[in-house]
């Protein structure tokens, strides 16, 4: 059974950094294209950015572009998110999600099981 | 970005009923509607892709239909495991977008 496991969240001030992590096992990592998507109650649940399978393309949604990067290891089997200048709006759940395909097109068949991340004074 | 709306935004049901939940996308997104079912306090799940197509493992009670705009979601027998919150997803272009959900609770 495919396995996603995070980690990484906690709590940071603004303008602080994080990086989130991804561990993937179960399947062949190298070969699906994975997504980062981010809930909190009151805006609902946010796709993030998404990285094809070789790490070749990368998508972001304005909100974090410019701030966050995707990027991934496929010698380790595992995604990251590293978060730069972070805003207490960025506090949410973040997960990490794999798409169907190779490059980020199609949806979202596994989740890992979220990492939070509160950014407060 | 395309706005996804779903309605209604929550429904009381009871075991056994017939359930559906609807989802419109503010444009044309042809056959890229996805739908998951999140319970508190974990991820979501893939329930169907492509409008109609079960994902493995899915109770075949759980159904989608529609075209270019407009989609449903349909439960077919309540179950006490389906009470929890549905969102739909378009993965037609960047940024992809979820509905606002709709939590189904019990009557």
């Amino acid at each position: 059974q495919v396995q996603l496991g995070q980690s990484g969240g906690g709590v940071v001030q603004p303008g602080g950094s994080l990086r989130l992590s991804c561990a993937a096992s179960k399947f062949t990592f190298s070969t699906y294209a994975m997504d980062w998507v981010r809930q909190t109650p009151d805006k609902g649940l946010e796709w993030v950015a998404a990285i094809s399978f070789d790490g070749g393309d990368k998508y972001y949604a304005d909100s974090v572009k410019g701030r966050f990067t995707i990027s991934r290891d496929n010698s380790k089997n595992i995604l990251y998110l590293e978060m730069n200048n972070l805003r207490p709006e960025d506090t949410a759940m973040y997960f990490c999600a794999r798409d169907r395909g190779r490059t980020p097109k199609y949806y979202f068949d596994y989740w890992g099981q979220g990492a939070l991340v509160t950014v407060s004074p | 970005d395309i706005q996804m709306t779903q309605s209604p935004s929550s429904l009381s049901a009871s075991i056994g009923d017939r359930v559906s939940i609807t989802c419109r996308a503010s444009q044309n997104i042809n056959y890229y509607l996805n739908w998951y079912q999140q319970k508190p306090g974990k991820a979501p799940k893939l329930l169907i892709y492509y409008i109609s197509n079960l994902q493995s493992g899915v109770p075949s009670r759980f159904s989608g239909s529609g075209s270019g705009t407009d989609f449903t979601l349909t439960i077919s027998g309540l179950q006490p495991e389906d009470f929890a919150t549905y969102y739909c997803q378009e993965s037609d272009s960047f940024p992809w977008t979820f509905g606002q959900g709709t939590t189904v609770d019990m009557k």
